[in-house]
């Protein structure tokens, strides 16, 4: 009974750079999220997608930052020409349904280093 | 604007001690609440989870209360152990929006022997 899986656990990529962080929910969850904690702050919403659609991207930067989740696949959060205020981790979550009222699950996160 | 705070920022408590873990939000049009456990460099892990219409939830040496409409929620950790050592978040999931939870800072909490 896997849980949300992210891949992969650690990323650097140099300034300039495109990062690809991946998500598979877990078994039976159609709904997913993206969170981003930023050192010594609290985690802050991204984007939440469903199968082929996404949802809320309130919490998206406005450039370089997307998020896909295709019918077939993991989830994709993409960050082109990624700058040193990019380094964070980045943690996945899926629930069960869109209110979540099984709450939420999360994974053990990507943490990308911009050097 | 949803907020959340958790107080203490951080903790250092002897093994065997119980002690309450803090959290107030601004808006009490919420909709559940969930405590987790991060242990550095690691994911989230989910702890307990409270509906809107609960007053509190229990697991084990755990248990959570929400008095919502004081905008608050505790955290109680009976007979602490090293164990236990994380940092504690509290986040909630607000009425308003379908989608995204708001989370509190954190407490750090430490269990010496």
């Amino acid at each position: 009974n896997a849980g949300v899986m992210q891949n992969p656990r650690h990323l650097v990529r140099r300034r300039g750079q495109e990062a690809r962080l991946r998500c598979s929910p877990m078994k039976g969850h159609s709904h997913v999220y993206w969170y981003r904690q930023l050192p010594e702050e609290g985690l802050k919403f991204m984007v939440y997608l469903q199968k082929e659609n996404i949802i809320d991207e309130s919490g998206m930067p406005k450039e370089r930052f997307s998020a896909e989740f295709p019918k077939e696949g993991p989830s994709i959060l993409r960050i082109q020409q990624v700058v040193r205020g990019d380094s964070a981790a980045y943690f996945c979550a899926s629930s069960r349904d869109r209110p979540a009222n099984y709450g939420y699950t999360f994974g053990s996160g990507t943490r990308l280093t911009v050097v | 604007k949803q907020e959340v705070t958790q107080i203490p920022a951080a903790l250092s408590v002897p093994e065997g001690e119980n002690l309450v873990l803090n959290c107030s939000f601004t808006d009490s049009a919420i909709y559940n609440l969930q405590w987790f456990r991060q242990d550095p460099g690691k994911g989230l892990t989910s702890l307990l989870l409270i509906q809107s219409s609960q007053r509190e939830q229990t697991s084990g040496r755990l248990n959570a209360s929400l008095d919502k409409s004081s905008g608050r929620s505790t955290l109680y950790i009976a007979a602490s152990q090293p164990g236990d050592s994380a940092t504690y978040l509290c986040a909630v999931k607000d009425t308003g929006t379908a989608s995204k939870l708001t989370f509190g800072t954190g407490t750090r909490l430490q269990v010496t022997l």
